[in-house]
């Protein structure tokens, strides 16, 4: 059974421009969710999506977004890149959004801005 | 709000030796506790769980992590370290309510085993 697979692997970005993740979670699973690892500042929650809907988001700013799509699916934009963005960027999912489940995650999407 | 405490940035042990990796935890319902690993460059990997039941959890590779509950604790153990079990370890909570669902994860311990 295929994991959570992210895509691109790396992504290499100017300041000011924008970035597009994109994550497709193990089969059967709703809910997806995006953290964001920076160095030096461990794992931080961005956004959490369930059956379509954004449920809840981290402290990030608005130019931080995403959706997800009919098939589970998701997407995370990053607008007007800034130096600080340059991490890596792992979606993660699960069966659905009961607290005991089991989050996977995938290998991640390292975005470097310059 | 929920929390995790990881207090040791970097855990040294000899292979062979058994190892502890500490957690300490704070949510105000009921815990589900949790311990991924972290190869270099890789995402995460789940290693076991605590829901509820047992205080002893076994996961893969041979971890396994003991829940205390007056010690809102959740320390990840293995009787033998192998050099491959050298990596990142990360503990995270995430409150019985499943407030926002959201993991909240420590900082991280990072594990060195040397021969």
């Amino acid at each position: 059974e295929a994991g959570v697979t992210q895509s691109p692997t790396h992504l290499i970005k100017t300041r000011g421009q924008q970035a597009t993740l994109r994550c497709s979670p193990i089969s059967g699973h709703t809910s997806v969710y995006w953290y964001q690892q920076a160095l030096g500042l461990g794992l931080q929650f961005l956004l959490w999506y369930d059956e379509g809907e954004e449920r809840n988001r981290g402290n990030f700013p608005p130019r931080f977004s995403g959706r997800q799509f009919p098939n589970y699916s998701s997407e995370l934009n990053v607008n007007a890149l800034e130096l600080e963005d340059s991490a890596l960027y792992l979606c993660a999912s699960s069966l659905f959004s009961g607290s005991g489940n089991t989050i996977y995650f995938g290998e991640g999407s390292w975005l470097t801005v310059v | 709000a929920q929390s995790v405490a990881q207090p040791e940035d970097q855990v040294n042990v000899a292979e062979g030796n058994p190892l502890t990796v500490k957690c300490t935890y704070s949510v105000s319902g009921n815990p589900y506790l949790f311990w991924y690993v972290q190869y270099p460059n890789r995402g995460l990997q789940f290693l076991l769980k605590y829901i509820t039941g047992d205080n002893l959890v076994k996961g893969s590779y041979g971890f396994e992590a003991e829940f205390n509950k007056s010690q809102t604790s959740f320390h990840l153990k293995k009787p033998s370290a192998l050099v491959s079990d050298s990596a990142l370890y990360f503990c995270a909570v995430r409150d019985e309510a499943g407030t926002a669902s959201k993991l909240t994860f420590g900082t991280g311990t990072r594990l060195q085993v040397t021969l």
